[in-house]
């Protein structure tokens, strides 16, 4: 079935570097799906990226999707504390929508 | 804002009882979903539901578990026989009626269930 993977599984930043969390499918998506989960939270839903090579930014937050619709990244600039939680990517699979999740990409922020 | 509940935050319960959580739905929602997710690893989809009716369900989703939409505003979760691997945080999450690939998920807080 459907697999969506993603890298890295952990990163600790130092305030104010950036991170960057890659998610790869096995299958062309119609959509790719971002959600945030903060520790003992959640997932909130973040952006959805629905055209091939389309590019969205959300103050300093930049995502990606890829030309053949099967990968994505996102991409945080200057991290803060408040960027701290796991970051999810989720494609949707069938008619019902579905979401597969990826293994999601915990960022840790040192101040 | 509108948002999905769920009751409880936390179940404990001993393997082998019976456990029904519970989910409201945001109100003009059509679809809705149980995820779950054990601790540390990812969301996994358990079952869709719309218009009465199950209409998407995973492997993990076997026969002791069931869902239902008893009036017009919850959306429940039943495991009629409660096993240790059944521990783990469940997720609702309802979305608007329109094209199931073009809309957002709402995710529900999440119950906390611990089989002892």
């Amino acid at each position: 079935g459907q697999q969506v993977m993603q890298i890295p599984q952990y990163q600790h930043v130092q305030e104010g570097e950036d991170f960057t969390t890659y998610c790869n499918s096995s299958t062309t998506l119609s959509n790719i799906q971002w959600y945030k989960q903060r520790p003992g939270g959640h997932p909130v839903f973040l952006i959805q990226l629905v055209k091939s090579g389309e590019v969205k930014k959300q103050k300093r937050l930049t995502f990606q999707f890829g030309e053949a619709k099967k990968n994505s990244s996102l991409h945080i600039t200057a991290t803060q504390t408040t960027d701290v939680g796991t970051y999810f990517c989720a494609g949707p699979s069938s008619n019902t929508g579905k979401l597969i999740f990826g293994q999601g990409t915990t960022l840790q922020v040192k101040p | 804002e509108p948002e999905v509940t769920q009751t409880p935050s936390h179940q404990v319960t001993q393997m082998g009882q019976e456990v029904i959580l519970r989910c409201v739905p945001i109100s003009n929602h059509l679809y809705f979903y149980w995820y779950r997710q054990i601790l540390g690893q990812k969301v996994e989809f358990l079952v869709s539901f719309y218009n009465n009716e199950i209409s998407e369900k995973s492997e993990i989703f076997d026969d002791q578990f069931s869902v239902e939409r008893p009036d017009g505003s919850n959306f429940t979760l039943k495991i009629r026989s409660t096993k240790l691997e059944d521990s783990a945080m469940y997720f609702c999450a309802s979305r608007v009626l329109g094209s199931s690939s073009y809309n957002e998920q709402f995710f529900g807080p999440g119950t906390r269930l611990t089989v002892l």
